[in-house]
């Protein structure tokens, strides 16, 4: 009964590989969101829909695009991957509220 | 550019004793603040929050301290308990910006027993 989960956990994958990471939350929440956290650890948000429309999008390369099926999804896609990819990504949801509630992370590293 | 600054990377504090983190902000139109804690390979959970109509949020052992003119806030922890230690982010918001949190780097709590 995990409330936001992400598969994989950890993605070990090879420079200009594509790639795709998921997202599913079971809350009800109309909002999701794509965050990564960098080598200095600072959580930065990248993406969020709600309801199935983007409504963030910060300064990310076009590499990355984000893909919302239904509101209890977002996945996010990633091609030609770089080495400064690797990163920790988080997915996160939230209601009509400020507080967002994460998913375990996805650990990516590119060789 | 961060706006959202945690100055102590790590805080070692005695079981029982208090534990403060501190947070400071540069933009004046965060109106809402948070505070997450994270485990090692595990997402930041909600802690407590506070809006900035307030300078007091209390919930059990933790408690946040909200100073506008000195843009800071902090977080206070009584009595520590060694399950505390983590990483603890501080997160502000601006209301109506699509809920967008910006992150402070985090601080690390060592509890010890």
């Amino acid at each position: 009964d995990t409330a936001v989960s992400q598969t994989p956990k950890y993605l070990v994958t090879q420079m200009g590989n594509d790639k795709s990471i998921k997202c599913e939350q079971n809350l009800g929440h109309d909002t999701m969101y794509w965050y990564k956290q960098d080598s200095k650890k600072f959580l930065k948000i990248m993406f969020s829909y709600n309801n199935k429309e983007l409504i963030i999008n910060e300064t990310v390369p076009n590499r990355f695009s984000p893909k919302s099926p239904d509101k209890a999804h977002l996945n996010l896609h990633i091609n030609s991957l770089e080495l400064g990819d690797s990163a920790v990504y988080f997915c996160a949801s939230s209601q009509s509220s400020n507080e967002q509630f994460f998913g375990p992370g996805t650990r990516l590293t590119v060789l | 550019d961060q706006q959202v600054k945690q100055n102590s990377p790590s805080l070692s504090v005695q079981e029982g004793r208090i534990s403060i983190l501190n947070c400071d902000y540069t933009n004046s139109m965060f109106d809402y603040f948070l505070w997450y804690k994270k485990y090692p390979a595990e997402g930041p959970t909600f802690l407590i929050s506070i809006s900035s109509i307030k300078d007091k949020n209390e919930d059990g052992r933790f408690t946040v301290f909200l100073n506008k003119s000195a843009k800071h806030l902090s977080l206070h922890i009584v009595p520590s308990q060694p399950g505390d230690s983590a990483v603890y982010f501080c997160a502000a918001s601006v209301t109506g910006s699509a809920r967008q949190l910006t992150f402070g780097s985090g601080t690390q709590l060592t509890v010890l027993p």
